[in-house]
């Protein structure tokens, strides 16, 4: 099973709203990470969790708060966001981001900002 | 981070291969050279990498330019589906993925 799954697929909130972006994978990988992609542009990386710390943290504003409750999961908890933080949202999952790791990503949540 | 330069769009017809060419000339001696593909609607996949040599695997080749500034995806033999955006990605560590702009892959029947 290479599948790496991101619930939900859609999601539409206020500027005010608190939501949750989830991903979960079963491959036994170690290392977990979120991307921003903003239309007809390239994946951005966010965050990346390390044996279910976080290791890397790319400036990110602090309304974006990313979770890894255990080595399968994954969570982006989403509080006060912007319109233009509309985008999709990707996960991606790898044995343990070595030299030759190779990243599985989810299909993503595409998510929109009123 | 090493900088990279695709062009921006290339067009093959259905069953002709098709060379996807990249220029990585800052990229550091350790740096693996990783390619991912988009196709539209769903997120990145693996495609293949290599770091001095050729490599094959069963969706495409890598060719490496001896001084390592330049490399080449080769899909032998192109269907629709291999329609997607391309991004070649050099690093050292694959835990920091940074995607260029990549090549938008168009194929036609």
């Amino acid at each position: 099973d290479t599948e790496v799954t991101q619930t939900p697929k859609h999601l539409v909130m206020g500027m005010t709203n608190k939501k949750s972006l989830k991903c979960e994978q079963h491959m036994g990988h170690r290392a977990m990470y979120w991307y921003k992609q903003k239309a007809k542009k390239p994946p951005e990386l966010m965050f990346v969790y390390s044996y279910e710390k976080l290791s890397i943290n790319e400036s990110v504003p602090s309304r974006f708060s990313p979770e890894c409750p255990n080595s399968s999961l994954l969570n982006l908890h989403l509080h006060a966001l912007q319109p233009e933080d509309s985008a999709l949202y990707l996960c991606a999952s790898s044995q343990d981001g070595g030299r030759t790791d190779t990243q599985y990503f989810g299909p993503g949540t595409r998510l929109t900002v009123l | 981070d090493a900088k990279t330069t695709q062009p921006n769009s290339m067009e093959s017809n259905e069953e002709e291969p098709v060379h996807l060419p990249c220029n990585h000339s800052t990229i550091s001696g350790t740096d693996y050279i990783h390619w991912y593909r988009q196709l539209p609607s769903q997120g990145p996949e693996y495609v293949i990498h290599g770091l001095t040599s050729n490599v094959n695997n069963r969706m495409a080749s890598l060719a490496i330019a001896e001084d390592r500034k330049s490399s080449t995806l080769i899909l032998h033999r192109a269907t629709l589906r291999d329609a997607a955006v391309y991004y070649c990605i050099p690093g050292s560590n694959t835990d920091k993925l940074i995607f260029g702009t990549g090549t938008r892959l168009q194929v036609f029947p």
